[in-house]
C-alpha cells in the first residue's frame, strides 16, 4: 500500500505556456502533500506544503503566483507552473503522508515529473 | 535550520563488497531519519525509517544505524549487487512535517 502516482512523468513545453502536474495518493488519503524540486546532481528542495481544503504554504523564495498549488481532495494535489521559462526546467517530485499519521510515519513519494521548457 | 550532509558524494565498489554510507545532521532533536533510494530520473523509494528511540533498523541486506547524540546515521549494504547502483538519500523531518534531505551518495556497483 501507500502508492503515490505522479503524472505526467515527463513534459516538454514552450516558454510562456503553463503546465499542470498531478499528484495522487492511490490507496490512502493524504491531507498533506509536499512538492519538491530537484536540480541535476542536487538534493530535493521543498517548494511548498499542500493542505487539502486550504491554501498551500510556500517556502521562502518560491513564487506563489508562478507555482500554483491546488489540493481540492484528499487524494489529489496539483502543481501548475505558469508562464514557464527555461529556468523552470527541473525534476518535480511530490510526496504524501497518510491522513492522521504522525511525524514518525514514513513519507511516500511519486516518481517525479521531468519538465523541460524550450 | 537543520543541515544534512552525506559522505561520500560518490562511491564505486566491486560486486559482493560490503559498504557504508554516511549521513550527518546538525540538529539532534529529530523524530526519525529515513533512507531513500533514487534511480536516475525517478522518484524516491523508501528503504528504511529509523525512529529517534531506535539505534538500528534492518531490512534484508540493508542495516541503518542512528546515533542521535552525535548527529549521525549510517546505511550498511551487505554483499552489494549491480542492482544496488543508485543514489541514496537520507532525510530528517522537522516539526512542520517538512523533510530536510542530504545531497545524496551516488553508488555504482561494478559487476
Amino acid at each position: 500500500g501507500a502508492v503515490v502516482s505522479q503524472h505526467p512523468s515527463w513534459v516538454i513545453c514552450k516558454s510562456g505556456t503553463s503546465v499542470k502536474i498531478e499528484c495522487r495518493s492511490l490507496d490512502f488519503q493524504a491531507t498533506t502533500m509536499f512538492w519538491y524540486r530537484q536540480f541535476p546532481k542536487q538534493s530535493l528542495m521543498l517548494m511548498a506544503t499542500s493542505n487539502e481544503g486550504s491554501k498551500a504554504t510556500y517556502e521562502q523564495g518560491v513564487e506563489k503566483d508562478k507555482f500554483l498549488i491546488n489540493h481540492a481532495s484528499l487524494t489529489l494535489s496539483t502543481l501548475t507552473v505558469t508562464s514557464a521559462h527555461p529556468e523552470d526546467s527541473s525534476f518535480y517530485i511530490c510526496s504524501a503522508r497518510r491522513t492522521g499519521s504522525s511525524y514518525n510515519s514514513p513519507l511516500h513519494f511519486g516518481n517525479g515529473t521531468r519538465l523541460t521548457v524550450t | 535550520k537543520q543541515e544534512v550532509t552525506q559522505i561520500p558524494a560518490a562511491l564505486s565498489v566491486p560486486e559482493g563488497e560490503n559498504l557504508v554510507l554516511n549521513c550527518s545532521f546538525t540538529d539532534s532533536a529529530i523524530y526519525n531519519l529515513q533512507w531513500f533510494r533514487q534511480d536516475p530520473g525517478k522518484g524516491l523509494t523508501s528503504l528504511l525509517l529509523i525512529q529517534s528511540s531506535q539505534r538500528e533498523q534492518t531490512s534484508g541486506r540493508l542495516n541503518a544505524s542512528l546515533d542521535k547524540s552525535s548527529g549521525r546515521s549510517t546505511l550498511y549494504i551487505a554483499a552489494s549487487q549491480p542492482g544496488d547502483s543508485a543514489t541514496y538519500l537520507c532525510a530528517v523531518p522537522n516539526t512542520g512535517n517538512q523533510f530536510y534531505f542530504g545531497t545524496g551518495t551516488s553508488l555504482t556497483v561494478i559487476p
